[in-house]
């Protein structure tokens, strides 16, 4: 079945830099990957996703994107703010649209 | 506001006593599930639902059961709660299988003694 690997478990960057966040797969049959934010006491929610016909997704600061050859993905948020600070999630869905299977996470702390 | 609701959010029991972590959703979704979330292990599917009656495994469905008799509703059940069963538990629904945005809950929080 699908695995996904999530590196770095941990980053810390200053306001203003960036931030990136990479994730690998095992399945070359997964076509949907999303990521989602995970705030301290809530739910994750999803920030960006990307289709396996897009190679590059934006959206204002976040931007994800996707190497189908090498089956890995990646979160770049550019001038981080402190509100950016939170755990990130990716995933990737299974074949059959059942699953979504997650990395194990990455905790990034924006300091001012 | 369109949303997916748990309860309770907190919940502190013993080993043995049967419980059920309820879940609701507005969205006239098909397809709900529930996942467990454990530090350092990330988020892991417990057992989902492709509609009303239709249930099926996650990768970690072992001491729990579902029922899904309403479309709205998806409980979690837990017939003999376990130490190792503590966690942070997620509902989550989406349009259907074939849908692709997954909406979660806010979480519940169980502590298992």
């Amino acid at each position: 079945g699908e695995n996904v690997e999530q590196h770095p478990s941990t980053l810390s960057v200053q306001e203003g830099d960036s931030a990136v966040i990479k994730c690998t797969y095992s399945d070359s049959a997964s076509n949907y990957f999303p990521w989602y934010k995970q705030e301290l006491g809530k739910g994750p929610q999803l920030i960006i996703d990307i289709r396996s016909n897009v190679g590059e997704k934006k959206d204002q600061r976040i931007a994800v994107t996707l190497n189908k050859t090498a089956k890995h993905f990646s979160l770049h948020i550019t001038e981080t703010q402190p509100e950016d600070s939170a755990v990130y999630f990716c995933a990737a869905e299974n074949q059959a649209g059942t699953a979504l299977i997650f990395g194990k996470g990455t905790t990034l702390s924006v300091s001012s | 506001e369109a949303q997916v609701t748990q309860n309770p959010r907190y919940l502190i029991t013993v080993t043995g006593k049967k419980l059920t972590v309820t879940c609701s959703q507005n969205m006239n979704h098909e397809y709900m599930s529930w996942y467990r979330q454990d530090p350092g292990l990330g988020l892991r599917q417990i057992y989902y639902s492709m509609n009303v009656e239709v249930t099926d495994k996650g990768d970690v469905p072992e001491g729990y059961k579902v029922s899904r008799k309403e479309k709205r509703n998806f409980p979690l059940i837990l017939e003999s709660p376990s130490p190792n069963q503590t966690s942070l538990y997620f509902c989550a629904s989406k349009q259907s299988s074939g849908a692709n945005v997954l909406t979660f809950g806010a979480g519940s929080r169980l502590t298992v003694l």
